[in-house]
């Protein structure tokens, strides 16, 4: 049973578009969602959060887009740039989980 | 953070064979994790290993196909037992920022590519 739902699966920006990256859970006690970046050949990696308190968190060209009442949450990349072409994964925690339940991944392809 | 080596990088395999990956971390923590990453699917917890005692494993996820050790605080193996071509995978070695049960922020190794014929 796959507990955080994320698409589109594949996703092909132009060179200073924005990359948009949904996921949606169901599980309300989720309280902490990140996203994470892999390149090929290496492991994830972290690249922003949020918890469920904030409706939005930023950090360089990165946003990530809360919606509570939804349970939503979505990344945009502003800007994007060929080297963030990566797959990148969201995920989800609960306050008794060990471990982080991730979506199944979105390749983003940024042509120049 | 954390510095993971894991070895093999890749490997192909014989049906029926086994494979033990390992992984070594720069720093002691208590919990280390393994992860499978199947083609087009998500990451899946195989299971957690703590340091002293017997390894935690997902459902799906059995002692005899996938047994694991803990020797101490920076290492661990995952034996992927009697192979078929259905765990041809990526298997992800992973620790978390404060090397402990509920862990936000994890790190991870690059990962061993295992191919099975």
């Amino acid at each position: 049973q796959q507990q955080v739902k994320q698409s589109p699966q594949s996703l092909i920006v132009q060179k200073g578009g924005i990359s948009i990256i949904n996921c949606a859970y169901e599980n309300t006690a989720f309280d902490y969602f990140p996203w994470y970046q892999q390149f090929p050949g290496k492991g994830p990696a972290l690249l922003i959060a949020i918890r469920p308190d904030v409706s939005e968190k930023k950090e360089g060209r990165f946003t990530i887009s809360f919606n509570k009442s939804a349970k939503q949450f979505s990344l945009h990349i502003m800007d994007s740039q060929p080297g963030d072409s990566a797959t990148y994964f969201c995920a989800a925690l609960n306050q008794a989980g060990t471990a982080l339940i991730f979506g199944k991944g979105t390749t983003l392809s940024v042509s120049s | 953070s954390a510095v993971i080596s894991q070895k093999p990088s890749r490997d192909i395999c014989q049906r029926g064979t086994s494979l033990t990956i390992q992984c070594q971390v720069d720093s002691q923590v208590t919990m280390m994790f393994w992860y499978r990453q199947q083609p087009g699917q998500s990451l899946t917890l195989i299971a957690t290993a703590n340091q002293g005692s017997e390894a935690t494993y997902e459902s799906g996820f059995v002692i005899d196909k996938f047994p694991i050790s803990r020797p101490n605080l920076t290492f661990s193996t995952l034996t992927v037992s009697n192979m078929s071509p259905e765990d041809s995978s990526i298997y992800l070695c992973s620790v978390g920022e404060s090397g402990g049960r509920r862990d936000e922020k994890l790190f991870f190794g690059s990962g061993t590519q295992l191919s099975v014929l």
